[in-house]
This record gives C-alpha cells, structure tokens and sequence, in this order.
C-alpha cells in the first residue's frame, strides 16, 4: 500500500537555525498537509497545500514558517529560525482531495530545538 | 464550523473487557469522520470513516463506529479489548473542503 515518507525522522537542531523537514506524499495525491504534536498535546493543523498554493493556514503557520513542493514529489515545511517552542513531532499527510477522503499520514520527523 | 469533542482523555479497560471511546461532533454540512490510532512514536493511521453511506461503520482491527446523527455522536467500540490496542485514538470531522479538525485525543490502556 502506498505511504507517506517523512524524513528525517529526527532533527536535533540549535536555536536559530533554520531547519527543513522532507515528506514525499503518495503519488497520486493532490492535497498536502503539515500537522504539529507538541508531546503530550493534540494533533495541530498547521497549513493545507494544493495546486502549488496555500489553500489553508492556521495561526501557528506565521512568518517563520513556509512550505513548497519543489518538484513533482517532495512536500517541504521550512523553520527559518527555530525557537525553543518549535520542538515537537510533526506530522505531513496527504489525500487524493476529493471530500470525505481519509488523509494518510507519515510517520513524523520529531524536531528538537537545543 | 465542524468541530469534535473526545470525552475522557484518558480510558482504562481490562483485557477482553469492551472498549468504548466517545466523540461528539459539530458541523454545520453532513459530516465526514473518521477515527485515527497513534502507536507510540508513529504516524496517524486511519481505522475508519463514516461518508454518508452506512451508519454503523467497520474499521481494522475489530473497531467499529456508529453514527448517530440525533446525538451527534460517533463513538468507536471495540467488543473485546486486547493488549495491542493501547494507543491514542483521535476522532476528526472533515469540512467539503476536506479540511481536517481533530480531537484531543484518547489514551487506551489496557489492562493485563
């Protein structure tokens, strides 16, 4: 069955720094996502990507975030510069897009922000 | 606004007991829900959904869900609870435009 990869799957990385976390969605999916889970805490929508664009974004995706599809298979979340608060899994999903369709999931990248 | 609501964030059954997670949702459109199960230090993988057509819906795994919209429920069951089961489970409603709103979450334990 076709997956949602997420790499890598740990980034330690120092405060400041910008980091970039790589998804590869299933392939003919059209709709993508980027979710964040402090630990302990809720799956937290952060931005919805379709047709080359933003369609949706929460409060959490400020500034500091940006996200691009690159090429014709990989999905990318970049940090500019990280915060300490920026710790956390997180999570890209995609769906084929039409309404009522699941959104499948990686595996995650847990970020941890020194 | 479509929302969810996961009473408990926190359940414990015996092993063979039932299991019975709750979630209530808001929409404001027929809603499309589907319950998600996290593993430790894994991804969200999906164990049902509900789009209109049956109300009582089977899932992997032996789980099941049943919608009932004059409650506007969509609890998910589980007749006989084993040990591999402990997990989070989250509830979630879709809008048409296949936005995604979570809950919070349930924490499974199972009990030996």
């Amino acid at each position: 069955e076709p997956e949602v990869t997420q790499t890598p799957s740990h980034q330690v990385t120092q405060m400041g720094q910008e980091v970039i976390l790589r998804c590869v969605p299933i392939s003919n999916h059209l709709y993508f996502y980027w979710y964040r889970q402090i630990l302990g805490q809720k799956v937290e929508f952060l931005v919805s990507f379709y047709n080359n664009e933003i369609s949706e974004k929460s409060e959490i995706f400020d500034d500091q975030f940006s996200v691009e599809r690159p090429d014709g298979s990989n999905f990318t979340l970049k940090i500019r510069s990280t915060k300490l608060e920026d710790s956390a899994m997180y999570f890209c999903a995609s769906s084929a897009g039409q309404a009522g369709q699941p959104q499948h999931f990686g595996d995650g990248t847990r970020l941890s922000i020194l | 606004a479509q929302s969810v609501t996961q009473l408990g964030s926190h359940v414990s059954v015996s092993e063979g007991a039932l299991v019975l997670l709750r979630c209530n949702y808001s929409s404001s459109v027929p809603p499309y829900l589907f319950w998600y199960v996290q593993y430790p230090n894994q991804g969200l993988q999906l164990l049902l959904k509900y789009t209109s057509a049956a109300t009582l819906v089977k899932g992997i795994n032996g789980f099941e869900a049943e919608f009932k919209k004059s409650e506007t429920s969509f609890h998910l069951t589980k007749p006989s609870a084993h040990m591999s089961d402990a997990a989070e489970y989250f509830c979630a409603v879709s809008d048409p435009g296949n936005q995604f709103y979570f809950g919070t979450g349930t924490s499974l334990t199972v009990i030996p």
